[in-house]
């Protein structure tokens, strides 16, 4: 699976727009990006994936270069519930199942 | 369904002693995946059951640890003569059966302490 990075932390302020962007620019053209979320003392969470095109859903939206080496997942009000890692994954998709493979992740703290 | 369950959430013990979790995944789902996490790191996979048969194992995995999930429902995972290394949360997820775009739902975990 090809390699992710991110930044280690971000700030965003409460009801703004949070970006997190991650670079995987080893990406193959059968890898998907996922992104997931780890909240404190919590097990890590599904938030979205894709493959080229951009994908919505009531979490968050992800945007993918055209060339799909970088990604952008977009919190688009976030709140003080968002405060946790956030984790970009990429791996083929496949029946081999769901190992996943995390990174360091970006820590963001969204401030009052 | 409440979604995956691990038990205990906590747990201390000697090093040693051996230890054993549990995880209840979400009823229907056939895939269920132990993955270990340690302080300030991402998770790291350790195996994956496709109902009872265990297909893969992480290098991760030493002799010491043991997984099972007899009946394809419920799994558990022995760590035998824990080491202070072995501290860490113990997470399990679930997920059903399909290509890698099916999402996998995430236990609370069980952390483990050894002293």
């Amino acid at each position: 699976d090809a390699k992710t990075t991110q930044p280690p932390s971000m700030d965003c302020a409460e009801g703004r727009a949070a970006n997190l962007p991650c670079n995987h620019s080893t990406i193959s053209g059968n890898e998907y990006v996922y992104w997931y979320r780890q909240i404190h003392s919590q097990g890590p969470q599904y938030i979205i994936h894709g493959l080229k095109n951009n994908e919505t859903n009531e979490m968050a939206s992800l945007i993918i270069t055209e060339d799909r080496k970088s990604s952008t997942l977009i919190l688009p009000h976030a709140t003080l519930r968002d405060t946790a890692v956030y984790y970009c994954i990429v791996r083929v998709a496949n029946n081999a199942g769901n190992m996943l493979t995390f990174g360091g992740g970006t820590r963001l703290m969204v401030k009052p | 369904d409440t979604g995956v369950s691990q038990n205990p959430r906590h747990k201390i013990t000697k090093r040693g002693q051996n230890v054993t979790f549990r995880c209840d995944p979400i009823s229907e789902h056939n895939r269920l995946y132990w993955y270990r996490q340690t302080l300030g790191q991402g998770p790291e996979f350790l195996t994956y059951f496709q109902n009872e048969a265990q297909l893969e194992k992480s290098r991760l995995l030493s002799d010491r640890f043991s997984a099972e999930r007899p009946k394809g429902s419920f799994s558990t995972l022995e760590i035998q003569r824990t080491e202070q290394g072995d501290s860490a949360m113990y997470l399990c997820a679930s997920s059903l059966d399909g290509p890698a775009t099916t999402e996998a739902f995430f236990g609370q975990g069980t952390r483990l302490t050894v002293v």
